[in-house]
């Protein structure tokens, strides 16, 4: 079974650039997550989807975020404009289930560092 | 809202050596709780759960129990490898939030030969 897929791997912007990351999750998952990880802490949830429609995006600093899951498959996570403080791994995960201690599967993320 | 808290690393230890990393939560309803791992160069994967109660969860050597009367998920394993030198983070989710994860700051475990 193949993986959760991101891309790109890494990237370096200059602030105040824009940046989009892609995602692809695992085939049959309906429920996909966008966690932030910033260094030397554990992941935050950024925005979820169940289907192609959000669930939860209270935690998303949608004046410069966004999100959008095509035709419930990939996703895309948008920064614009870009700050320092935005640097961190963005890690993808899909899961298949809603039932309790359903398991998430993760991408191995995308290293952003903001210059 | 829900948090966890985990011990802060390193955590350094000699091959066979015993392993325990302590995790505490607080949460709004009854969660599930998990351990995730991420070793070296690659994503995060679970390495156990427990859904309820007294329930343990085990894998690979690990294992952990969950203790809803000191709201604690400690993760141990008897007898360490240089293989299991990766970074752990303990784990919660509750169905009625949409089974999102809110995580520890992870633990960092460095296993010498």
């Amino acid at each position: 079974e193949a993986g959760v897929a991101q891309s790109p791997r890494y990237k370096i912007i200059e602030k105040r650039q824009s940046v989009a990351f892609w995602c692809n999750p695992i085939s049959g998952h309906a429920t996909l997550y966008w966690y932030q990880q910033i260094l030397g802490q554990g992941p935050k949830l950024l925005i979820q989807f169940q289907n192609n429609g959000v669930v939860d995006d209270s935690q998303l600093p949608k004046d410069r975020f966004s999100a959008e899951r095509l035709k419930g498959v990939d996703s895309t996570l948008k920064i614009q404009p870009a700050k320092l403080e935005d640097s961190a791994v963005y890690l993808c995960a899909s899961s298949f289930r809603r039932d309790r201690g359903t398991e998430a599967f993760f991408g191995q993320g995308t290293r952003l560092t903001v210059v | 809202g829900n948090s966890v808290t985990q011990m802060e690393g390193p955590v350094t230890l000699s091959e066979e050596a015993f392993l325990t990393i302590n995790c505490t939560y607080t949460a709004t309803g009854y969660p599930s709780l998990f351990w995730y791992v991420q070793y070296p160069g690659e994503g995060l994967q679970l390495l156990l759960k427990a859904t309820k109660a007294d329930d343990k969860g085990s894998n690979k050597g690990f294992e952990a129990t969950y203790r809803k009367e000191t709201t604690s998920f400690h993760l141990e394993k008897g007898s360490v490898q240089v293989s299991d030198s990766a970074v752990y983070f303990c784990a919660l989710s509750e169905q009625a939030a949409g089974n999102k994860l809110t995580f520890g700051g992870g633990t960092r475990v460095l296993v010498k030969p």
